[in-house]
């Protein structure tokens, strides 16, 4: 599959942990979006980066961090969590950057908290 | 604050129904917008885009500079066109962050 990938697909954690969510873009992509889906909500962006480099940030809270590696999979790390950050987490990829760029996006991770 | 507003939650049509999911942004420019389609158990996907100016899948979306809108449109509806429909459009500031709209779920019944 030359998709996007993510995993894990589904990660059921405790309060205050640490969890590591991956992705691997396309082949060829260099830009990979993350994004939050909580409950009933639509997509919110949390960032954004381009062959490496970190080009947007949304509002990714403090304890979420993000990089691109230099064989462009992106690692989103959630520390300290809590209930509400229970969500879907998807990650796209796009062959560059820019508004006008078609996303591709990745089956998601599905992220309990409990 | 930059926005995009998709009004209804949930649209009910019966097969053969014209279907509008709408959708309206709040920004001063010339936005590149576009529609992402999820069907179940699939991807989130892309649908169409303002720039390209064609129909897929029978869908077309028309940009309404005036009313800040692009309401998407299908003159009859399928029953495989029941899926999540998200707006979705570049910030104005930086055209790497996007801003999504919270989906509209269209069900078409036979």
């Amino acid at each position: 599959d030359s998709g996007v990938t993510q995993t894990p697909k589904h990660l059921i954690t405790a309060t205050g942990q640490r969890v590591t969510l991956r992705c691997s873009p396309r082949s060829g992509d260099l830009s990979v979006y993350w994004y939050q889906q909580s409950l009933d909500q639509g997509l919110q962006f949390l960032i954004q980066y381009y062959n490496g480099e970190e080009r947007a940030k949304g509002n990714i809270l403090e304890r979420f961090s993000a990089q691109q590696f230099p064989d462009l999979h992106s690692e989103l790390n959630l520390s300290s969590l809590e209930l509400g950050d229970s969500a879907l987490y998807f990650c796209a990829s796009s062959v560059s950057e820019g508004g006008g760029e078609t996303q591709y996006f990745g089956p998601g991770t599905r992220l309990l908290v409990l | 604050a930059q926005r995009v507003t998709q009004p209804e939650k949930l649209l009910s049509v019966f097969k053969g129904a014209p279907v509008e999911l709408k959708c309206n942004y709040s920004y001063s420019g010339s936005p590149e917008l576009f529609w992402y389609v999820q069907y179940s158990r699939q991807r989130l996907q892309l649908l169409l885009r303002h720039i390209s100016r064609e129909s897929i899948k029978g869908f077309t979306a028309d940009l309404n500079k005036g009313e800040t809108s692009f309401h998407l449109k299908k003159p009859f509806a399928q029953e495989e066109d029941s899926a999540m429909y998200y707006c979705a459009l570049p910030s104005l500031y930086n055209f790497n962050k996007f801003y999504f709209g919270s989906g509209t779920k269209l069900n078409v019944k036979p």
